[in-house]
């Protein structure tokens, strides 16, 4: 089955312990990216990847990290976690920029 | 730049009305434009996308929209609104060549019995 995974779905931490959400897709697509949704916002695109090794920032990057080392991985690192972090996360593949993009179920993130 | 405006933040409608849920966007080059939907709990997925091969698209679950350049407007449409349609709708957009994909805030529709 053609899907995104996250893990994990939920996590709660506390400020400045470094966490990775993971993010895998398994339909080879080359385009990946990084969501946060916060109410009344709507989807904020954080980073993304056109690429194995090529990654780039989105409209809110700050706080974040990527990486992206193989084709169907596309980890978000939060090195020191802060409550304005608190939110609820996408992963999202694609075959390029343009396309449509397929979601992962999402991580809702706690930071105390 | 790219930019997206949801007119309405939370749309009602009875069962069977019209549904129709506003988009503008703002772009200097053909913009590539998407609706998803958001059902509770879970991830996005795409309703409808337009990318110039027709200026009115149709998408599942009987949802189309028409792509009006003069007005910078994508708006969502649907005929008659079934309860199972109850969801948060995004509009987005993308151009080619800048790999950026932005939303809009949202618009969450309620479905009245």
């Amino acid at each position: 089955e053609a899907q995104v995974t996250q893990n994990p779905r939920y996590l709660i931490t506390v400020t400045g312990k470094k966490l990775t959400v993971t993010c895998s897709q398994n339909m080879n697509h080359e385009y990946m990216s990084w969501y946060r949704q916060d109410p009344g916002l709507g989807l904020r695109q954080i980073y993304y990847s056109m690429n194995v090794e090529v990654t780039d920032k989105g409209d809110v990057p700050e706080g974040y990290k990527v990486s992206r080392k193989e084709k169907r991985n596309f980890p978000l690192i939060l090195e020191s976690p802060s409550p304005n972090q608190t939110s609820l996360y996408f992963c999202a593949s694609s075959l390029g920029g343009k396309e449509t993009q397929y979601f992962g179920p999402g991580t809702r993130l706690l930071v105390l | 730049a790219q930019s997206v405006t949801q007119l309405g933040s939370h749309v009602s409608v009875s069962e069977g009305a019209l549904v129709l849920l506003r988009c503008n966007y703002s772009s200097s080059v053909p913009p590539y434009l998407f609706w998803y939907v958001q059902y509770p709990n879970q991830g996005l997925q795409l309703l409808l996308k337009y990318t110039s091969a027709a200026t009115l698209v149709k998408g599942i679950n009987g949802f189309e929209a028409e792509f009006k350049k003069s007005e910078t407007s994508f708006h969502l449409t649907k005929p008659s609104a079934h309860m199972s349609d109850a969801a948060e709708y995004f509009c987005a957009v993308s151009t080619y060549g800048t790999y950026k994909y932005i939303f809009g805030t949202g618009t969450r529709l309620k479905v009245l019995a």
